[in-house]
């Protein structure tokens, strides 16, 4: 059973525009989340990540929600540049000595 | 800094044989490392956490005899493909993590096994 869930398979978004990323988990007992960015026949690249304690944390173009009631969260790229075009995991861990999940995954095609 | 390399980056090799793969960690001493799978248009697997001097922790399913892992030193894991067939082609990517008041993972380039 997946216990981190990407439902989008991909998304394209115009470039300059939002890109709205979204994730959702099933163990209540994760507490830790993470997005990294992936290029083809690379290792993913931490972007950001948030704990529980926060609803929300930005860093630069890159902002992640967290509804731990919804048990959802969302990575916003404003604005959306070509160069973020790539596959984007959302993982979690129950706190962040343990191991990592990821979710299926989510490929963004940003369109100059 | 925390840069991760692995090595080889493409291996080709015949049914049956061996293949080592090495996970460094250039700028920062990593207590943990991890190794993780990950089939064509499919998510990244766990396959097992390595703390540095003790035996690695196999995720369900992993079978710890095909996939030995080695973390002798804070900066290298290996992780070896016994007996490698066909079904063992995928990318295989580290991960390491310094444990010391950043539990960011890692994450290497990656290395493409084909088994032929």
């Amino acid at each position: 059973d997946q216990q981190v869930k990407q439902n989008s398979p991909s998304l394209s978004v115009q470039e300059g525009r939002i890109s709205i990323l979204n994730c959702d988990y099933t163990n209540s007992m994760f507490d830790y989340f993470l997005w990294y960015k992936k290029y083809p026949a690379e290792g993913p690249t931490f972007l950001i990540s948030i704990s529980s304690i926060k609803d929300k944390n930005e860093d630069g173009r890159f902002t992640v929600f967290l509804n731990k009631s919804a048990k959802h969260l969302s990575l916003h790229i404003v604005p959306s540049q070509p160069g973020d075009s790539a596959v984007y995991f959302c993982a979690a861990s129950e706190t962040s000595y343990d191991k990592v999940i990821f979710g299926p995954g989510t490929s963004l095609s940003v369109i100059p | 800094g925390a840069v991760v390399s692995q090595h080889p980056s493409w291996v080709i090799c015949k049914s049956g044989t061996s293949v080592k793969i090495e996970c460094r960690s250039l700028d920062f001493q990593a207590t943990t490392m991890f190794w993780y799978r990950q089939f064509p248009k499919q998510s990244l697997m766990l396959m097992a956490t390595s703390n540095e001097g003790s035996k690695a922790t196999y995720e369900q399913g992993v079978e710890k005899d095909k996939f030995l892992i080695n973390h002798a030193s804070l900066t290298l894991s290996t992780l070896t493909v016994t007996s490698a067939h066909p079904e063992d082609s995928s990318f295989y990517i580290c991960s390491a993590r310094s444990g010391l008041g950043d539990e960011t993972q890692y994450f290497g380039p990656g290395t493409r096994l084909l088994v032929l």
